[in-house]
């Protein structure tokens, strides 16, 4: 596609709720990132596919988070028993593989109540 | 460890004059950099990037300077429109080793009229 797509835009779910996000990137973009964006700040790194492998699941908070792309393309983060602090903009991002071209979607705003 | 940071969280300039937006990396090895701009509602859009053999660099108003000496990053902004109104974000990362971008906090540019 023209960009990197995310859906739902917005999600609200119950404490305890398992949740699921989508991330669709640019067509032949092989590396694909998740960020986390809490209200005022920075977008914070959780993990990095280079094709349909993990490179770096370095910056994922718990094992409650996970993320899979099993053909390469399209990307989920799974999100288990929520929790009010999880709470947050998840943008999803792709690139070349050089890392060049780096182009993020809007996000999925997920509130927790 | 790896940090991006901003020194004002928040710059005020009247419509029509130069803005000036610094950044303090701290991660030696980062040789490549980022400015991205956020709109609210919106994710990250790329300005302009500089790569660490460079100390300068300019696009369409926008200039980027890397003091490699001081780990410091700005962003200039020529002729300010209400339109470059949002939130500033340069970033860092090690190009061809496969990692991520790491973010700053972020600075909002306000235009005054």
């Amino acid at each position: 596609g023209a960009g990197v797509s995310q859906t739902p835009s917005n999600k609200v779910t119950e404490k305890g709720k398992y949740v699921e996000l989508r991330c669709d990137p640019i067509s032949g973009h092989t590396a694909l990132y998740w960020y986390r964006q809490s209200l005022g700040q920075g977008p914070e790194f959780l993990i990095y596919f280079q094709g349909t492998g993990a490179a770096d699941d370095s910056g994922l908070p718990n094992d409650r988070f996970f993320a899979v792309r099993p053909e390469g393309s399209v990307s989920t983060l799974k999100i288990q028993r929520t929790e009010r602090g999880d709470s947050a903009v998840y943008l999803c991002a792709s690139s070349l593989r050089d890392g060049y071209g780096y182009t993020f979607g809007s996000g999925t705003r997920l509130t927790v109540v | 460890g790896e940090s991006v940071g901003l020194h004002l969280p928040t710059l005020s300039v009247q419509e029509g004059d130069n803005s000036i937006i610094n950044c303090a990396y701290s991660n030696s090895a980062s040789d490549y950099f980022i400015w991205y701009k956020q709109e609210s509602g919106k994710g990250p859009q790329f300005i302009i990037d500089i790569r660490s053999n460079m100390d300068k660099r300019q696009g369409q108003r926008v200039t980027v300077l890397l003091n490699k000496t001081v780990k410091h990053l700005s962003l200039q902004i020529a002729a300010t429109q209400p339109g470059d109104s949002a939130v500033y974000f340069c970033a860092e990362t090690v190009m061809n080793r496969d990692d991520k971008i790491i973010f700053g906090k972020g600075t909002r540019l306000h235009i005054l009229p």
